[in-house]
């Protein structure tokens, strides 16, 4: 099956600094989403990004699909930024997310 | 619109018992998926259902199963519970630009 990667598997930050998080998969894919995962467990869809970049406020996300690979960028980080970042993938005709371990996120104040 | 609805919120059970926890999707989507999630890790894949029929299984014991109602909501059974199935369950619904996940059901087996 797919292979997901995802680096660092954790990052300290002051508040205000940027950061990049990758994910690196293993074959072709149809879905790649990222989601943050916040203290409480909720799994809250950052981006539906297949391929090409998308912006949202602070954050943005490139997929590159001929490489395998996905980064997401965090600009002006907020203590509320903290929690774990997920990357999941979801092969061709497989009607499943196959998520990385996750990049566990501290934002200090 | 209301989101991906799961209940219960929290669960404390006996190893040996039965649970069941329900999900409601997105209003106009048809497809809701399954996944646990243990402490430290990301969530596994376990089941998916669309128009009430199985469209695809993780890698969980007979244990585990699932069924979907003709109004989409789903419900996930897990029978002859052990203390490895301590986690959170999360169930996402679908329909063509990604997966939408609720806030999870955290099963505690004791």
């Amino acid at each position: 099956g797919i292979q997901v990667e995802q680096s660092p598997p954790d990052l300290i930050l002051q508040e205000g600094a940027n950061s990049t998080l990758r994910c690196n998969f293993s074959d072709s894919v149809n879905n790649l989403q990222w989601f943050h995962q916040n203290p409480w467990g909720q799994l809250i869809n950052l981006f539906y990004i297949p391929s090409g970049t998308k912006q949202n406020g602070r954050l943005s996300a490139t997929t590159v699909a001929t490489e395998r690979y996905s980064l997401l960028y965090i600009s002006s980080s907020q203590t509320t930024d903290s929690g774990v970042y997920f990357c999941a993938v979801e092969g061709d005709s497989s009607y499943k997310l196959i998520f990385g371990s996750g990049t566990r996120l501290l934002v200090r104040p | 619109d209301a989101g991906v609805t799961q209940s219960p919120t929290h669960l404390i059970k006996t190893r040996g018992q039965h649970v069941t926890l329900r999900c409601s999707p997105i209003s106009g989507h048809k497809s809701v998926s399954w996944y646990q999630q243990v402490l430290g890790q990301g969530p596994q894949f376990i089941f998916q259902y669309y128009e009430k029929e199985e469209r695809g299984r993780g890698n969980f014991p007979d244990r585990f199963s699932a069924r979907q109602f003709p109004n989409y909501s789903s419900e996930l059974n897990v029978n002859a519970l052990l203390l490895g199935d301590s986690a959170l369950y999360l169930c996402a619904s679908s329909l063509y630009t990604g997966y939408t996940f609720g806030s999870g059901t955290r099963l505690t087996v004791v």
